[in-house]
């Protein structure tokens, strides 16, 4: 099983550039998370979703991020326009009992 | 509102020492607490949690309802245990979503 997978590893854009950050969960699991870590805030959660359907999203800095889950083995995590400040690590996991199982991260930097 | 506290963002001790990673939590119910490392490039995984009352890694963790703490000790700290550690709570029966401690880096010297 090769876990929770995310493209791209890596991500360098322009300022005002979409960018559209990919997950696929654990097959199986029924709750997918998605958040931000930074040196300054730690790990944020921004969204998470049950069974697809998006449960919180209070986390979302602005209208600028929005996510997605069209089945349940593929989510998006969209930044349009992108800004520097969002430059962090974005981290996806899903979970299906008490156990939340990370990916590797998406290390995005917005010049 | 729920809120955890993790107090040191960086921590360091030699190779043989005891380590404690301090770890607080508000939660007016019964939290379930847990810790998560992340390992340098490697993703953030589970560590242990309060519920299995077990060691991993020589690591042991106890829940303090009194004092509302989920305090991660080692006896003995290794170089391998250099990573960042986070504090994380679940709330009981509503597990959605887990609350997270900042994390603290730890540095194991040789």
């Amino acid at each position: 099983d090769a876990g929770v997978i995310q493209s791209p590893r890596h991500e360098v854009t322009e300022m005002g550039q979409e960018v559209t950050l990919r997950c696929k969960p654990i097959s199986g699991h029924d709750y997918l998370f998605w958040y931000r870590q930074t040196m300054m805030r730690g790990l944020e959660l921004l969204i998470y979703f049950n069974n697809n359907v998006p449960i919180d999203d209070s986390g979302m800095p602005e209208d600028r991020f929005s996510a997605k889950m069209p089945n349940a083995s593929f989510s998006t995590l969209k930044i349009q326009p992108s800004e520097p400040r969002d430059s962090a690590v974005y981290f996806c996991a899903s979970r299906l009992t008490d156990t939340q199982y990370f990916g590797p991260g998406t290390r995005l930097t917005v010049l | 509102a729920q809120r955890v506290t993790q107090p040191e963002k960086l921590l360091s001790v030699f190779k043989g020492a005891p380590v404690e990673l301090k770890c607080n939590y508000s939660y007016s119910g019964s939290p379930e607490l847990f810790w998560y490392v992340q390992y340098s490039r490697q993703r953030l995984q589970l560590l242990l949690r309060h519920i299995s009352r077990e060691s991993i890694k020589g690591f042991t963790a106890d829940l303090n309802k009194g004092e509302t703490s989920f305090h991660l000790k080692k006896p003995f700290a290794q170089e391998e245990d250099s990573a960042m550690y986070y504090c994380a709570l679940s709330r009981g029966s509503t597990l959605g979503r887990l609350y997270f401690g900042r994390g603290t880096q730890l540095t194991v010297w040789p």
